[in-house]
């Protein structure tokens, strides 16, 4: 079975610190990671996944499969950042996707 | 193109009585994902439906739920004779193909009273 894990509902931090939101997962196959974002009153969207490499509004992500864990990071935060985000994680192709429970990042002047 | 709708997005029932949830998806999309949100929660999939068909519904229960996306119209999330346990927020999202690519929907929360 295939489970996304987001060991914290709430992180708080202050303007400009660095921000790790944490995800572990589980999954038999080589999985499909994925970060989604929901900021306040918007729906939710896709903010990078772990095949493209990218950098999104400062986000990285980097995918380790030995600890199986899968960070959202991000060396300073800005209020606008404040969101929830969600881990989610894919078997591939057209394999639907699980979500964890959602970490709530909120930014602080 | 205005995204995938949702409507109603907020709906009362009561217990016993039925909530049909609609789910438009953003146009050129032919696949549909059901999710369902309880308080506290995260996403949980439901079912996933292609024009006509269901894909997947392994995460639907197995009474009073069904759910289908006719070749015609939106796709509808149906649920017969709702419990308290049944609000929740629900969401659909809807994607030419690969699941990752999802749009998805403002949601509708159902409120059982």
């Amino acid at each position: 079975a295939q489970r996304v894990t987001q060991p914290e509902k709430l992180l708080s931090v202050f303007k400009g610190a660095p921000v790790e939101l944490k995800c572990n997962y589980s999954y038999s196959g080589s999985p499909e990671l994925f970060w989604y974002v929901q900021y306040s009153r918007q729906r939710l969207q896709l903010l990078l996944r772990h095949i493209s490499r990218e950098s999104i509004k400062g986000f990285t992500a980097d995918l380790n499969k030995g600890e199986t864990s899968f960070h959202l990071k991000k060396p300073f935060a800005q209020e606008e950042d404040s969101a929830m985000y969600y881990c989610a994680l894919s078997g591939g192709g057209y394999s639907t996707l699980t979500f964890g429970k959602g970490t709530m990042l909120l930014v602080s002047p | 193109n205005a995204g995938v709708m949702q409507n109603p997005r907020h709906l009362v029932r009561r217990r016993g009585q039925e909530a049909r949830l609609r789910c438009s998806p953003m146009k050129g999309h032919s696949h549909v994902y059901w999710y369902r949100q309880l308080p506290e929660e995260g996403l949980k999939f439901m079912v996933y439906l292609q024009k006509e068909n269901i894909i997947d519904e392994s995460g639907m229960p197995k009474e009073r739920f069904s759910a289908e996306f006719p070749k015609e119209g939106p796709s509808i999330l149906r649920i017969q004779q709702v419990v308290r346990g049944d609000s929740a927020a629900y969401f659909c999202a809807s994607t030419e193909g690969r699941a990752y690519e999802q749009y998805f929907g403002p949601g509708t929360r159902l409120t059982v009273t």
